[in-house]
Parts: C-alpha cells; sequence; structure tokens
C-alpha cells in the first residue's frame, strides 16, 4: 500500500447502530496513524494518535486499533447518535514526522 | 479550551491577485502547519514551519506560496499570484512539540478564484 486509503466513502446508519470505517496505510517505515473527526464548518478535531502495534485507544463511545505490521486501522463507533455525523479523517506521516497524507475521509450519517 | 483562529472564513478573488490568508495558532505551540483540501479531493500537506523556517514543503508548494509568522502570534500564508486551481479549503493548524502529536486545526478559510 503506497497511500492512506478509506473505506467506505460514507455511511448512513440509525441512531443506536454501532459502526466501524477502515484506514489503510503504508506499513513500512510507520510512524504513526492520526483519526480526525471534521464536523461541518468546524475545525478537524483529534481522536486518536496510536504508534504501537496491537495498541486500542478508546474515548467514551469511539474507539480504535491499530495493525501495523500489516497496515490499517479500524474506528469504531458504539451506539450512533446524530451527534457523530461528521466526516473520519485518518492520517499517517508519509516521509517525515512533519506531513501528514490524509485519506479521503468516511463521511458519517447519522439519522434518528 | 485554546484553539486555532483562521480569517477569512470566506474569500473570494480575481485570478491574478493576491492573497494573504492568516492564521492564529495556539499561543505555546512552536509547530506550524498549512493544509488544504480542493473539493472533492483528500485534504493535502503545504508546508510545515518551526524556529522561523519552513521545515518541509510538498511540490505544491512554489514559488507563488510564501508563509510567515511576522509577530510571533500570526501565522500568514500568501499566494502571490492566485490560480483557479489554488481554490481550496484551507487549513491553518499547529502542534506543541514534535514528534506524533496531533494537531490542532483551525476551521479554514475557504478561497474561491475567479
Amino acid at each position: 500500500i503506497l497511500n492512506v486509503e478509506q473505506s467506505p466513502q460514507s455511511l448512513h446508519v440509525q441512531e443506536g447502530d454501532s459502526t466501524n470505517f477502515t484506514c489503510s496505510f503504508p506499513s513500512s517505515n510507520f510512524y504513526a496513524l492520526h483519526w480526525y473527526r471534521w464536523e461541518t464548518a468546524k475545525s478537524p478535531e483529534a481522536l486518536f494518535v496510536m504508534t504501537l502495534n496491537g495498541d486500542e485507544k478508546k474515548k467514551g463511545r469511539i474507539s480504535a486499533t491499530l495493525n501495523t505490521k500489516e497496515g490499517y486501522s479500524y474506528l469504531y463507533i458504539k451506539g450512533s447518535q446524530p451527534e457523530d455525523s461528521a466526516t473520519y479523517l485518518c492520517a499517517s506521516p508519509t516521509g517525515t514526522a512533519s506531513k501528514l497524507t490524509f485519506g479521503t475521509g468516511t463521511r458519517l450519517q447519522v439519522t434518528l | 479550551e485554546p484553539e486555532v483562529t483562521q480569517t477569512p472564513s470566506h474569500q473570494v478573488t480575481q485570478m491574478g491577485q493576491e492573497v494573504i490568508l492568516r492564521c492564529v495558532p495556539i499561543s505555546n505551540h512552536l509547530y506550524f502547519y498549512w493544509y488544504r483540501q480542493i473539493l472533492g479531493q483528500k485534504v493535502e500537506f503545504l508546508v510545515s514551519f518551526y524556529n522561523n523556517e519552513i521545515s518541509e514543503k510538498s511540490e505544491i508548494f512554489d514559488d507563488q506560496f510564501s508563509v510567515e509568522r511576522p509577530d510571533g502570534s500570526n501565522f500568514t500564508l500568501k499566494i502571490r499570484s492566485t490560480k483557479l486551481e489554488d481554490s481550496a479549503m484551507y487549513f491553518c493548524a499547529s502542534k506543541r512539540q514534535g514528534g506524533t502529536e496531533k494537531l490542532f486545526f483551525g476551521s479554514g478559510t475557504q478561497l474561491s478564484v475567479l
């Protein structure tokens, strides 16, 4: 994998559903994996920065896992709420630590 | 909570004009960045800035682009002669330390070049 990729591109779930999406990234020379939530008309906000293979992080109903050997991370949202509606971006430094390469994002819409 | 602020939120300009996008990073942050997202495309890195100089820049960041931190609080991106393809959402970001720290983003400036 030469690039940072995310799937699916968009997702529409009902309130209360649990959901997950995927980020794939180059596994060679891995440095870190970032997850951001970007609500419309607001700033992208950091959810997690993950560095260790097998790492799991949790923030409320949102959690993420990391597999650096195979180059993927999953983001899980348990019991989705309308306020979870946002674009979820993952990014990994490629080349140097200062330059993040972003995926295309997963746009999540949660309806009542 | 401290936040990164960007002005203006929207900027419309004519092709060939100069624009300056302004950012006030979080006060104790030392690393500063500009990213942009062209509609329908990925967020892409433009430039990183540390210790009053550019530390890295992308291929996009050609001679038409420049950055400045003139007074210790503002961080500006100047596009000298805008092109249609410069139309994008421009994000400023900062972080306190190097390495794996998360970025704090501003809410962006939507630049439209006509």
